[in-house]
């Protein structure tokens, strides 16, 4: 069984402050893990991932994420918010062995950057 | 390369009516996944389609709710009686096969389609 969680509901910021939204997450074996972000009236966009390789991968929008074995978490930072990155985002996993290909996504966490 | 279509964009029905939702995959793209998105269960995966089969649809609600691939191209999402708690937004992903490919991993999500019953 595969599973993640987002144990905030919420991450309220300063606008150029650092940000990070946390994620854990269950596999059996090694993950593939995902962030996406949604803004409002909008489908979910594919920020960054981890597949294998360093565990510091760099997306989109200068979102960064740092893969954990040890904790079993991949947090999502990005070191000065924009108010632009007020948005809600999804961290998901993938058990690679599974033929299935399914994502399984977290609760989500609403990110508001104010001014 | 369009993306994901999802069609209507907005749906706006009254209880007991017919809904159909519709989703163009990108072309090439070999699986195809509805999910639902309500603000009290978050994302819940309704069921996917390899190669526009069914494969697992263990997460449609109830026998109200059916999905078809008839072709590559497009699928349909249709709830029928439809009521006010099936109100939500609904996407619709697709991802190409083998994984790896041109370094694709995840999924690309439609728009989504926003149903209100009332």
């Amino acid at each position: 069984a595969q599973s993640v969680a987002q144990p905030e509901d919420q991450v309220n910021v300063a606008e150029g402050n650092p940000l990070t939204v946390k994620c854990t997450y269950s596999v059996s074996g090694n993950p593939y893990l995902f962030w996406y972000v949604q803004y409002p009236n909008r489908g979910l966009q594919f920020l960054l991932k981890y597949i294998t390789g360093d565990n510091l991968v760099k997306g989109s929008y200068g979102f960064e994420a740092e893969f954990n074995k040890s904790q079993t978490s991949f947090h999502l930072k990005k070191p000065s918010a924009l108010v632009s990155d007020s948005a809600l985002y999804f961290c998901a996993v993938r058990d690679p062995r599974s033929n299935d290909y399914k994502l399984s996504f977290g609760a989500g966490t609403t990110v508001t950057v104010r001014a | 390369d369009a993306g994901v279509i999802q069609s209507p964009r907005h749906e706006v029905t009254e209880m007991g009516q017919e809904v159909t939702l519709r989703c163009k995959p990108i072309s090439g793209h070999d699986y195809l996944f509805w999910y639902r998105q309500t603000m009290m269960r978050g994302l819940e995966l309704l069921i996917y389609f390899n190669n526009n089969v069914p494969i697992d649809d263990s997460g449609m609600p109830e026998d109200r709710f059916s999905a078809k691939m008839p072709n590559a191209s497009f699928s349909t999402l249709k709830i029928q009686p439809s009521e006010p708690r099936d109100s939500a937004v609904y996407f619709c992903a697709s991802r190409p096969l083998p994984e790896g490919r041109q370094g694709y991993y995840g999924y690309t999500f439609g728009s989504g389609t926003r149903l209100t019953v009332v």
